[in-house]
């Protein structure tokens, strides 16, 4: 594609589900990055992956959190046991190498109830 | 940790006004982002620096990197409505790949 993508774009989930967010990262781009954007506020680093490898997830706020990229393309977020503070935008952003610009994807704005 | 500053969050100002925003950082930088977020929208990447003290310009936009490498300025010459929405500043330590982004400034430009 040409950009980006991530899905669902919405989720509403109940206390205590689990939640799984998609991330289709742009073609050949090695590096892959996990953001949380609360309302007003601006992302914050959860996660970075380059390929495969899972090189920082020193952002993620709790051991419910966990995400992988098996292939080295896509990516899952993983949010267990979903509590009413997840509720935010998780963004998703790839880059061709690590230290260039980042494009990012749409969001899947996720509410917890 | 690092952290990255943008004060005010929010400025309005008139149609055809000037405006600049600052961005701090409380450890020097190896680099900074600045990236637009329109409302409903996702961040879009604006510029790269990475020189102590440079400046680049996109049309209507000047950005600054401060000589310490510790701060960086956006300016804006005779807003427009489409100027609108929320800048963000973000900066990379150099030791991997992750930027801590501002918490963004949000314009808002009186036609």
């Amino acid at each position: 594609g040409a950009g980006v993508s991530q899905s669902p774009r919405y989720k509403v989930a109940k206390r205590g589900q689990d939640v799984a967010l998609r991330c289709d990262p742009i073609s050949g781009h090695v590096s892959l990055f996990w953001y949380q954007q609360a309302l007003g506020q601006g992302p914050e680093f959860l996660t970075y992956f380059q390929n495969e490898a899972q090189l920082d997830k020193s952002g993620l706020p709790s051991d419910r959190f966990f995400a992988e990229r098996p292939e080295g393309s896509v990516s899952t977020l993983k949010i267990q046991r979903t509590q009413q503070e997840d509720s935010a935008v998780y963004l998703c952003a790839s880059t061709l190498d690590h230290y260039n610009e980042q494009f990012f994807g749409p969001g899947t704005r996720l509410t917890v109830l | 940790g690092q952290q990255v500053m943008q004060i005010p969050q929010y400025q309005h100002v008139q149609e055809g006004e000037d405006f600049t925003t600052y961005c701090n950082s409380s450890t020097t930088l190896s680099n900074i982002q600045w990236y637009k977020q329109r409302p409903g929208g996702h961040p879009v990447f604006l510029i790269q620096l990475v020189k102590s003290g440079e400046v680049k310009k996109q049309k209507r936009l000047t950005f600054q990197f401060g000589e310490a490498k510790k701060n960086s300025s956006l300016h804006i010459t005779a807003t427009q409505t489409t100027d609108v929405g929320t800048y963000f500043c973000a900066g990379g330590d150099g030791a991997n790949s992750k930027l801590t982004f501002g918490k963004g400034i949000t314009l808002s430009v009186r036609p």
